[in-house]
């Protein structure tokens, strides 16, 4: 089975503070996501990355950078954390070939 | 541009009912369609899918029709159960790795 963790299931940070969220899949895929969920928003798309050091923006990446130095790693970086950016952040991959997206548990992040 | 909109919730249902939940896309060209559940305080796992028009996609009791004339891809159960309360999403994928979610409808099942 694929397996998609993230290294937090809760965060809670300061404003100003720099954020780091960790995502880590097993199963060799290509493509890895980060979206934040939002209450009647739906998932959006903040970044996501086709191969390492690869990234493309999505729909929301304002606030937000990435980083991908290995294949099986996906970092999501808030340099600055503001209150607007509490949410829970889902981290996905696929591969190129396969249309299933999967998700890790979540992060929910709290910033006061 | 691309994009999703399913029925807005929440949904509340006692067991044994049958469930619907709307989804119509937009886009260019013929898309893959999805369903994904997000059970709570989990993320999403792929519930069914359907890759190309009129092909139906059917998973623990739940399917859903990809119909190209009315761009649509509804969610159906015959009989819930309270084990099927979560979160359900519509999304689609065309060209390119993205994807695009529906705002999500929350359902509750009661006994």
């Amino acid at each position: 089975d694929v397996k998609v963790t993230q290294s937090s299931r809760y965060l809670v940070k300061r404003t100003g503070e720099k954020v780091f969220l960790e995502c880590v899949q097993d199963m060799d895929h290509e493509n890895m996501f980060w979206y934040r969920q939002d209450p009647g928003l739906g998932l959006r798309l903040i970044y996501f990355s086709y191969d390492v050091k690869m990234k493309e923006k999505g729909d929301i990446p304002e606030g937000y950078s990435v980083s991908r130095e290995k294949k099986e790693r996906f970092s999501l970086i808030l340099e600055s954390a503001s209150t607007n950016q509490t949410s829970m952040y889902l981290c996905a991959s696929t591969t190129g070939l396969q249309e299933t997206q999967y998700f890790g548990p979540g992060t929910r992040l709290l910033v006061l | 541009g691309d994009s999703v909109t399913q029925m807005e919730g929440p949904v509340t249902l006692s067991e044994e009912a049958f469930l619907t939940i709307n989804c119509t896309y937009t886009a260019t060209g013929y898309p893959s369609l999805f369903w994904y559940v997000q059970y709570p305080g989990e993320g999403l796992q792929l519930l069914l899918k359907a890759t190309k028009a009129d092909d139906k996609g059917s998973n623990k009791g739940f399917e859903a029709t990809y119909r190209k004339e009315t761009t649509s891809f509804h969610l159906e159960k015959g009989s819930v159960q309270v084990s099927d309360s979560a979160v359900y999403f519509c999304a689609l994928r065309w060209t390119g790795n993205q994807f695009y979610f529906g705002t999500g409808t929350s359902l509750t099942v009661i006994p």
